[in-house]
């Protein structure tokens, strides 16, 4: 498809697990970035992507979030441990280049039990 | 962290009518954009600035750069039932990371045949 791709859609898990959650980006674009929205608010930023490297973390909430983008295209966001305040929906989005407008995919509605 | 304030929360109007919403930032932004999110689904852009004192239009959509630099005003015109979601307006502030953008909490518009 043309537009950002995320899987799953949903996931469900008991706290504790681990959860991956993918995102492929708009072909082409550079730059990825990851977003955790919760109930009533609006995306809150978690960590972007330069190609391969990880420009700016500072969203991250702690150290059992983490994320990669080995070949610069697709991107996994990884959680360890997870807890139910983890509950939310994670977006993706990516731009031709930093800087330039944010396109978002639809996101993964993930849920701790 | 940085917070926008973004009003109304929500909004009611019957079919045909004009809405307007804004944000304001106590701090000075160099970009701003709008998006819209339906449930279920992620925010799809609308109109990005650049400028203070940029005015853009995108059909029945016109958005506007404060001269400030502190805020921003979406407008609709002749509102119709598809128009109903959730508005968010989002920001990149001076000074900050390129790729982490701010969001507002959302104006949530409902519209009544």
């Amino acid at each position: 498809g043309a537009g950002v791709s995320q899987t799953p859609s949903n996931k469900v898990t008991e706290k504790g697990k681990y959860v991956e959650l993918r995102c492929d980006p708009i072909s082409g674009h550079t730059a990825l970035y990851w977003y955790r929205q919760s109930l009533g608010q609006g995306p809150e930023f978690l960590i972007y992507f330069q190609g391969t490297g990880a420009a700016d973390d500072s969203g991250l909430p702690n150290d059992r979030f983490f994320a990669v983008r080995p070949e610069g295209s697709v991107s996994t966001l990884k959680i360890q441990r997870t807890e139910r305040g983890d509950s939310a929906v994670y977006l993706c989005a990516s731009s031709a280049e930093v800087g330039q407008p944010q396109h978002f995919g639809d996101g993964t509605r993930l849920s701790i039990l | 962290g940085q917070q926008l304030n973004q009003s109304p929360q929500s909004m009611f109007i019957q079919e045909g009518e004009d809405v307007s919403m804004n944000c304001t930032s106590s701090s000075i932004f160099n970009t701003w954009l709008w998006y819209k999110q339906d449930p279920g689904e992620g925010p799809v852009l609308l109109i990005a600035l650049y400028k203070a004192g940029e005015l853009t239009s995108n059909g029945r959509l016109t958005a506007q750069f404060g001269i400030t630099r502190k805020d921003s005003f979406l407008n609709i015109s002749a509102s119709i039932p598809s128009d109903v979601g959730i508005y968010f307006c989002a920001g990149q502030p001076i000074g900050g990371s390129q790729g982490n953008l701010i969001f507002g909490k959302g104006t949530k518009l409902s519209v009544k045949p």
